[in-house]
C-alpha cells in the first residue's frame, strides 16, 4: 500500500521568509495530494489540493509542486506570518483506494 | 452551520470501560469517518462510512464500532478501553461518497486517555 514520508518533523522560520516541507509517496499510481493545517487545539483544515495531471498549484501565498517521476511534492509557503505557525500534514491516495497521511510538520514562524 | 461536532472534548478512561465519541455534522454530507492521531504518525483511519446503514473498516478497526443511522450522526464506540487507545479522535467529512476522502472537514477532537 502507500507509504507517504515527511520531512522535516520541525521547522522554525523568520517572519517573511519561505518555508518548505517536502513529502515523498511510494504508489507511483497515486493521483490526489492535499495539504492540511492544524492550529493548536483544532481539527486539521484543507489549504491546498493536487492532482497528478497538475504540476504546480498556488493560492496566494501558498503553493504546492509536484514532481512525479521522483514521487515527491512541496508545499511552499511565502513571506510567512504568524498565523501560517502550526502542524501541516501532507497525504497521497490513488483512485479508489484510502488517504494516508504523512508525519506532521511543526512549523513555528519567529517574529 | 456548525460544520462537524464532536462531543466530549476530554476523556479519561479505565482499562475495560466503554464509551461512545459522538460526531455530527449539519453540511449533509454523505461520507464520513473517524481517524486516530498519535505522535509522529500523522492520522490513521478507523472506519468510515458513505452512507446511512453503510460502514467499512480502515486501516486501524481494531477495538472500535461504528454505526450510521442517520447522514448526520456517526458514533464511534470503544468496546473495551486499553491503554493503546489513548489519541486524539477525529471525526471527517465530504459531501459525496463519489469523492469520498476529498476535501475533508474535521472536527475539532477528542483527547482521550485510557488509564
Amino acid at each position: 500500500g502507500e507509504n507517504v514520508e515527511q520531512h522535516p518533523s520541525t521547522l522554525s522560520v523568520q517572519e517573511g521568509d519561505s518555508a518548505v516541507i517536502k513529502c515523498t509517496y511510494s504508489d507511483s499510481a497515486s493521483n490526489y495530494f492535499p495539504w492540511y493545517k492544524q492550529e493548536l487545539g483544532k481539527g486539521p483544515q484543507l489549504i491546498i489540493d493536487i492532482r497528478s495531471n497538475v504540476g504546480e498549484k498556488k493560492d496566494q501565498r501558498i503553493a504546492v509542486t509536484l514532481n512525479k517521476t521522483a514521487k515527491h511534492f512541496s508545499l511552499h509557503i511565502t513571506e510567512t506570518q504568524p498565523e501560517d505557525s502550526a502542524v501541516y500534514f501532507c497525504a497521497a491516495r490513488r483512485r479508489a483506494q484510502k488517504l494516508v497521511f504523512g508525519q506532521g510538520t511543526r512549523l513555528t514562524i519567529n517574529p | 452551520n456548525a460544520g462537524v461536532t464532536q462531543t466530549p472534548k476530554f476523556q479519561v478512561l479505565k482499562t475495560g470501560q466503554s464509551m461512545t465519541l459522538q460526531c455530527a455534522q449539519d453540511m449533509n454530507h454523505e461520507y464520513m469517518s473517524w481517524y486516530r492521531q498519535d505522535p509522529g504518525m500523522g492520522l490513521r483511519l478507523i472506519h468510515y462510512s458513505v452512507g446511512a446503514g453503510i460502514t467499512d473498516q480502515g486501516e486501524v478497526p481494531n477495538g472500535y464500532n461504528v454505526s450510521r443511522s442517520t447522514t448526520e450522526d456517526f458514533p464511534l464506540r470503544l468496546l473495551s478501553a486499553a491503554p493503546s487507545q489513548t489519541s486524539v479522535y477525529f471525526c471527517a467529512s465530504s459531501y459525496s461518497r463519489l469523492v469520498r476522502d476529498e476535501k475533508l472537514f474535521f472536527g475539532s477532537g477528542t483527547q482521550l486517555s485510557v488509564l
